[in-house]
């Protein structure tokens, strides 16, 4: 059974840093391409970041790009969001999601971490 | 950047009904990377359809997606008590993934 597992979510001021972690099992991971996506409180879903399988391929979305950095540790089956800078519309709750392979889809999403940026 | 407007924004229907949600993009765009997820209040998205029109793992039959070029359509044949919630639309293009900002479906 695939899992993803988040955590490291929380209150957190405006400017300051956390560090997200997605811990993976159930598949293999270091075959597979992993997202960020957040979800704003009563909004939409927001594509943040992803990262390819060996961690040389990585991608941002416009919002985030030079404040957030993706990295992956395949012997620990994990993926990470280090978030800096961080501000109110940085607030939401993040889903770690599984690359559907060519697909250009997620298909495993795990269940979530909220991150709160105030003072 | 790709946009993707879903309509309508809520769908009021009761049990049984057909469901028929629509996506358009901004752009032609292919449909190999458009995909349909369901979110129920509390609870991470689901992968319904990728590839505009292929069913992930799991899904009922009641659940269909078509389309291309800029028009894409999410059906649900028969409305279960469990499929109230709220779909979103995704594509995939240039490096970026977008989302619609979702169609609500509501019992009446």
């Amino acid at each position: 059974e695939v899992q993803l597992v988040e955590s490291g979510g929380g209150l957190v001021q405006p400017g300051g840093s956390l560090r997200l972690a997605c811990a993976a099992s159930g598949f293999t991971f270091s075959n597979s391409g992993m997202s960020w996506v957040r979800q704003a409180p009563g909004k939409g879903l927001e594509w943040v970041s992803y990262i390819g399988t060996s961690s040389t391929t990585t991608y941002y979305s416009d919002s985030v790009r030079g404040r957030i950095t993706i990295s992956r540790d395949n012997a620990k089956e994990s993926v990470y969001l280090q978030m800096n800078s961080l501000r109110a519309e940085d607030t939401a709750v993040y889903y770690c999601a599984k690359y559907y392979s060519g697909m250009g889809s997620f298909d495993y999403w795990g269940q979530g971490t909220l991150v709160t940026v105030s003072s | 950047e790709v946009v993707l407007t879903q309509s309508p924004g809520t769908l009021s229907l009761s049990p049984g009904e057909r469901a028929t949600l629509s996506c358009r993009a901004s752009q032609s765009v292919t449909s190999n990377y458009i995909a349909w997820y369901q979110q129920k209040l509390g609870q991470a998205p689901r992968l319904l359809i990728y590839g505009a029109s292929s069913r992930a793992t799991g899904i009922p039959d009641r659940f269909s997606g078509s389309g291309s070029g800029t028009d894409f359509t999410l059906t649900i044949s028969r409305l279960e008590p469990e499929d109230f919630a709220v779909y979103y639309c995704q594509h995939y293009g240039n490096s970026r993934w977008t989302f619609g900002q979702g169609t609500k479906v509501e019992i009446k």
